[in-house]
């Protein structure tokens, strides 16, 4: 069974651009949740999707949003990019909504954004 | 505080057990406990987790007290691929999202 995949794996945006990050979750997950992973602030949520709502967020401003499609698939969009928005952003997916029920998450490997 | 507490390092000799010990005193009746670990670079893996029983799989042990304050994650026979940052987290009840501490960094040595 495929894993959770990301794409790009890597990028660089300038101050003040807007970047878009995918995510496809694994085969049969419905539930799509988004993290940032800075040193300084270590492993954060940002939000989690299940059929195509967002279920829960964390405490991030607007510019950061997403969405989920119908087959599950999530982007995850930030606007009007910061240098502090430099980070390891990561997906997981799981069954059915964690919280819900044990459901353990599986995490892809990854977007690295830096903004310069 | 839905946090839990690690020890920020450990040690480990290789082919020896890892215990990875982990507070959590505040955790509710059904919050569920959940390991994950994170190589270098990679996004973290899930190890383990549990509610009230001690539980085993192929990668690990979790063994939890009666009292559901702590737990101890064992690793039987480390090697030098789990070298890596563990972390312990409660699954909060209402929250549906995993909160991560900052984690504890076993080393496994040769």
């Amino acid at each position: 069974k495929a894993g959770v995949t990301q794409t790009p794996r890597y990028l660089i945006k300038t101050r003040g651009q807007q970047v878009t990050l995918s995510c496809s979750p694994i085969s049969g997950h419905r539930s799509v949740s988004w993290y940032q992973q800075t040193p300084g602030q270590g492993l954060q949520f940002l939000f989690e999707y299940f059929s195509e709502t967002q279920r829960n967020k964390g405490n991030f401003p607007g510019r950061f949003s997403g969405r989920q499609f119908s087959n599950s698939r999530s982007e995850m969009n930030v606007s009007t990019l910061e240098l502090g928005d430099s980070a390891l952003y990561l997906c997981a997916s799981s069954w059915g909504r964690v919280g819900q029920g044990a459901y353990e998450q599986y995490f892809g490997p990854g977007t690295r954004l830096t903004v310069t | 505080d839905a946090k839990t507490t690690q020890p920020p390092s450990m040690d480990c000799a290789e082919g020896r057990a890892a215990n990875l010990p982990c507070n959590h005193s505040t955790i509710s009746g059904n919050e569920y406990v959940y390991w994950y670990r994170q190589i270098h670079s990679q996004g973290p893996q899930y190890i383990i987790h549990g509610l009230k029983n001690n539980e085993t799989n192929e990668m690990a042990s979790l063994i939890i007290t009666e009292d559901r304050k702590s737990s101890t994650l064992i690793l039987p026979h480390a090697t030098l691929r789990d070298t890596a940052v563990y972390y312990c987290m409660r699954l909060m009840e209402y929250g549906n999202k995993l909160v991560f501490g900052a984690g504890t960094i076993l080393r496994v040595k040769s």
